[in-house]
């Protein structure tokens, strides 16, 4: 079975300053996509990014990247110049490619950014 | 808008009672799922429909029953509420094998249950 770990339940940042919120997962298929997810207060959940496996170049949206290196099973999410508005809780999110195409999260991480 | 709502958005019940939560999406997903989000265990699998017709057990399906009513709806129903059952619950879907499969799932609102 897959599993995900996000190894920090709560990371701060000072606006403007840039963030790296870990991920690991263990999988033993080749073929998969890789999500970060964002949670405001709100409760809503915002699809932040995404990555294929089969794709060597790390994604990119605006501010944030992420450092996706598959033969360590690490898909870590970087934010540039944190805003106050990034303030959120990150999942980290796995699929395997066809099947059910079940999403698997991690625990998440609480990001507090400071003024 | 195109999405996945849910209802109630809030709910309170009394142990044993039961009640069903409804979800609807109107972007022609073939694959619907409910997830249970508990503080500190982010986002767990109850039961999942990979199409119209067929439901399947998650990771924690136990108290939970499912119906795929057609392509549109998937409602959650708990026969038997209890406290362990406190929860915010979502509902979601996604193009199942299709193209825009990769791009995710789309997620509804949440509902905020507790039971006392």
């Amino acid at each position: 079975a897959q599993t995900v770990t996000q190894s920090q339940p709560e990371m701060s940042v000072q606006e403007a300053e840039t963030v790296t919120l870990s991920c690991t997962y263990d999988t033993s298929e080749s073929d998969y996509y890789l999500f970060w997810y964002k949670q405001p207060p709100s409760r809503q959940m915002i699809l932040v990014i995404r990555q294929e496996a089969y794709k060597q170049q790390n994604a990119t949206e605006n501010r944030f990247s992420v450092n996706f290196q598959k033969a360590a099973k690490s898909f870590s999410l970087k934010i540039s110049d944190s805003q106050l508005g990034d303030a959120a809780m990150y999942f980290c999110a796995f699929r395997t490619q066809g099947g059910s195409e079940k999403l698997v999260f991690g625990k998440g991480t609480k990001l507090t950014v400071n003024p | 808008n195109a999405g996945v709502t849910q209802t109630p958005k809030f709910q309170v019940l009394k142990t044993g009672q039961s009640m069903t939560l409804q979800c609807a999406q109107d972007m022609n997903h073939n694959s619907m799922y409910w997830y249970r989000q508990d503080p500190g265990m982010g986002l767990r699998l109850i039961y999942y429909s990979a199409s119209e017709g067929t439901t399947d057990k998650g990771e924690v399906p136990n108290g939970y029953n499912v119906s795929r009513l057609n392509k549109r709806e998937f409602s959650l129903r708990l026969e038997s509420a209890a406290p362990s059952q406190t929860s915010v619950y979502f509902c979601a879907s996604s193009d199942g094998a299709g193209f825009l499969a990769d791009y995710g799932y789309t997620f509804g609102s949440g509902t905020r249950l507790t039971v006392v």
